[in-house]
């Protein structure tokens, strides 16, 4: 089964930093990009960050660029999101999803992990 | 960035009824567009890919159609256990970007 496992989060003071991890099974993670999506609590679905199949290419929002850093680890199937100089309006679930690619379809994200609740407070 | 708007905010329906819900993109998305369920509590999850394409696993009575910047997403004969929230999203352009949600209930 194709699935995605995430780890980490929780309450942390503003300034503070925080890795999140997501491990990937039931497929190959170095097939796909991968990316990490952030909910606010009864609000909409914002797109936060990407990460090529190697690593190589990386892009941001810009609500985060130059504070989150996505990276991978292929050999052991596992995406991860640090999280550095938090802010309260950081406060979310975040949520690391794979990327599916059809020619001529565009892309989707398929499958979600189970999110995980990220609370910037004092 | 491209702008998703979605309506209605949200809708009342019965059991069995057939609903539909629209999503709009502030420029031509080609059928860059994709559409998400997401139940209380739980993470969304793909029902329909490029505007009209359903998922593997997803059941039929959830149908997708449209192009440019007009797409619609209709449920057929509605179960209460589609009561969530829908979101569409485009795939032309980065950001990819998501629409604020139709709630059913």
């Amino acid at each position: 089964e194709v699935e995605l496992l995430q780890a980490g989060g929780g309450l942390i003071p503003p300034g503070g930093s925080v890795r999140l991890s997501c491990k990937a099974s039931g497929f190959v993670l170095s097939n796909h990009w991968m990316h990490w999506v952030r909910q606010v609590p009864g609000k909409g679905l914002v797109w936060v960050a990407r990460i090529s199949y190697d690593g190589s290419r990386t892009d941001y929002a810009d609500s985060v660029q130059g504070r989150f850093t996505v990276s991978r680890d292929n050999s052991h199937n596992i995406l991860y999101l640090e999280m550095k100089t938090v802010r309260a309006e950081d406060t979310a679930v975040y949520y690391c999803v794979r990327e599916g690619l059809l020619s001529g379809y565009g892309t989707w994200f398929d499958p979600w992990g189970q999110g995980t609740l990220v609370t910037v407070s004092s | 960035d491209i702008q998703m708007t979605q309506s209605p905010s949200s809708l009342s329906a019965s059991v069995g009824d057939t609903v539909t819900m629209t999503c709009r993109a502030s420029q031509h998305i080609v059928t860059y567009l994709n559409w998400y369920r997401q139940k209380p509590g739980r993470a969304p999850e793909l029902l329909i890919y490029a505007a009209s394409n359903l998922q593997t696993g997803v059941p039929s009575r959830f149908s997708g159609r449209g192009s440019v910047q007009d797409f619609t997403l209709t449920v057929a004969g509605v179960q209460a256990d589609d009561s969530a929230t829908y979101f569409c999203q485009q795939s032309f352009d980065s950001p990819q970007t998501f629409g604020p949600g139709t709630k059913l209930e």
